[in-house]
């Protein structure tokens, strides 16, 4: 089975601070990874994901997230936040033997002071 | 809006009453799932439609739910007998086949909140 463990539930820090959530996943196969962020009152929408090539991804609005296949992580970072980067960040894998289900971690709530 | 829909927004229902969800997927996608979050929790996979065909189902999902996409289009979500802890949010999500890497991805609707009192 599949499962995500993101290591902090809160982060509190001011805009231009940098950011880094963690993740890890437990899968024995092959996996592909994303991370998926929900602004405050909107939808989940989709930040940026991997499944093969350079473990550096990038996603939208200046974030990207490293794959360390090693640590079983795909940590999350952004070098300079801003207020509207508050939301809550859900790291999530999906096995490539675990058919067509995505196991999502139990997110992480962001709050970016001004 | 041509996202996903999720109607209704909000649902109280008393313990013991049946509940129905409705979602209507973006009409491209052909794959369609229900995931269902509970506060602090991430979305929990619940089942998974390919057109019409429930494809996977979630061993915690008891046989109280059911779920149905009848045309490969909208899809209903069913619970029979409703207990208190059925309350939560329940989101559905569709997306293409993921032919190319480009289609996976996941279009959520805004979710149904149940609260069974």
């Amino acid at each position: 089975a599949q499962s995500v463990s993101q290591h902090n539930h809160h982060v509190i820090l001011s805009e231009a601070a940098s950011l880094e959530l963690g993740c890890n996943y437990s899968y024995g196969g092959t996996v592909n990874l994303f991370w998926y962020v929900q602004y405050p009152g909107q939808h989940l929408q989709l930040l940026l994901k991997y499944f093969s090539g350079d473990p550096l991804v990038k996603g939208i609005k200046g974030f990207e997230a490293e794959f360390i296949k090693s640590k079983f992580s795909f940590n999350l970072r952004k070098p300079s936040v801003q207020w509207s980067d508050t939301a809550e960040y859900f790291c999530a894998v999906k096995g490539k033997a675990a058919g067509n289900k995505l196991t999502f971690g139990g997110g992480t709530r962001v709050l970016v002071k001004p | 809006d041509t996202g996903v829909s999720q109607d209704p927004r909000h649902k109280i229902t008393k313990r013991g009453q049946n509940v129905t969800f409705r979602c209507d997927p973006i009409s491209e996608h052909n794959r369609l799932y229900w995931y269902r979050q509970t506060l602090g929790q991430g979305p929990e996979f619940l089942t998974y439609f390919q057109n019409e065909a429930q494809l996977e189902k979630s061993r915690l999902l008891s046989d109280r739910f059911s779920a149905e996409r009848p045309k490969g289009s909208f899809s209903t979500l069913e619970i029979q007998r409703t207990e208190q802890g059925d309350s939560a949010m329940y989101l559905c999500a569709s997306s293409m086949s993921p032919w190319t890497v480009d289609n996976e991805k996941l279009f959520f609707g805004s979710g149904t909140q149940l609260s069974v009192l």
